[in-house]
């Protein structure tokens, strides 16, 4: 049983639009959630985190949303550039271990131009 | 800039070849991790290293073995490999346990299994 869950596996915005990745949790013991990145033939790159005891935070064009009664979280990407075209997976870490990435399954982002 | 090389892009093996795949990375990180990524699954744990020769089981270890006898390099051991072990395989470092610092990716090895 996933433990966190990417429903969308694709989506598509146009440039300039806001682009809005959602990402769902089970386990109410994790504590730290992570957004990362990644482009065909590499590895996934580090984007953006938030721990819960926060609500959001804001990186640039990014900015994560966390919704702990409702065990979810969110990547906005504003505005949204063809170069953002990826497949972006959530991540979320246990109070219990401080390594352990729980991934979700990925939504793949198209950005037309 | 952290990099982390896996030795091949990519692998194609039949099934019962015994299959390493390498990874290094130049950070002098302590802790190294290898999962796997399939379709509609994201990546799963197989084997984590905190230290060298020191190593843990994640999510999927079954049909895998590790092997870390220097800092840098974290091998990745298909004892006998099996068509259900074609994937993605990435290869992760990093430096700080405590501090929940995010990993860096390698750029990952394909392996078909015939």
């Amino acid at each position: 049983d996933q433990q966190v869950k990417q429903n969308s596996p694709s989506l598509s915005v146009q440039e300039g639009r806001i682009s809005i990745l959602n990402c769902d949790y089970t386990n109410s013991m994790f504590d730290y959630f992570l957004w990362y990145k990644k482009y065909p033939a590499e590895g996934p790159t580090f984007l953006i985190s938030i721990s819960s005891i926060k609500d959001k935070n804001e990186d640039g064009r990014f900015t994560v949303f966390l919704n702990k009664s409702a065990k979810h979280l969110s990547l906005h990407i504003v505005p949204s550039q063809p170069g953002d075209s990826a497949v972006y997976f959530c991540a979320a870490i246990g109070e219990d271990s401080s390594y352990k990435l729980i991934f979700g399954s990925g939504t793949r982002l198209l950005v037309r131009p | 800039d952290v990099k982390v090389t896996q030795s091949s892009r990519y692998l194609v093996k039949r099934t019962g070849e015994k299959v390493f795949l390498e990874c290094v990375q130049d950070m002098d990180h302590e802790n190294m991790f290898w999962y796997r990524q399939d379709p509609g699954l994201g990546l799963r744990l197989i084997y984590f290293s905190y230290d060298v020769k020191m190593k843990e089981k994640g999510d999927i270890p079954e049909g895998y073995s590790v092997s870390r006898e220097k800092k840098e390099r974290f091998s990745l051991i298909l004892e006998s490999a099996s068509t259900n072990q074609t994937s993605m395989y990435l290869c992760a470092s990093s430096f700080d346990l405590a501090s929940k610092e995010t990993q860096y990716f390698g750029p990952g090895t394909r392996l078909l299994v015939l």
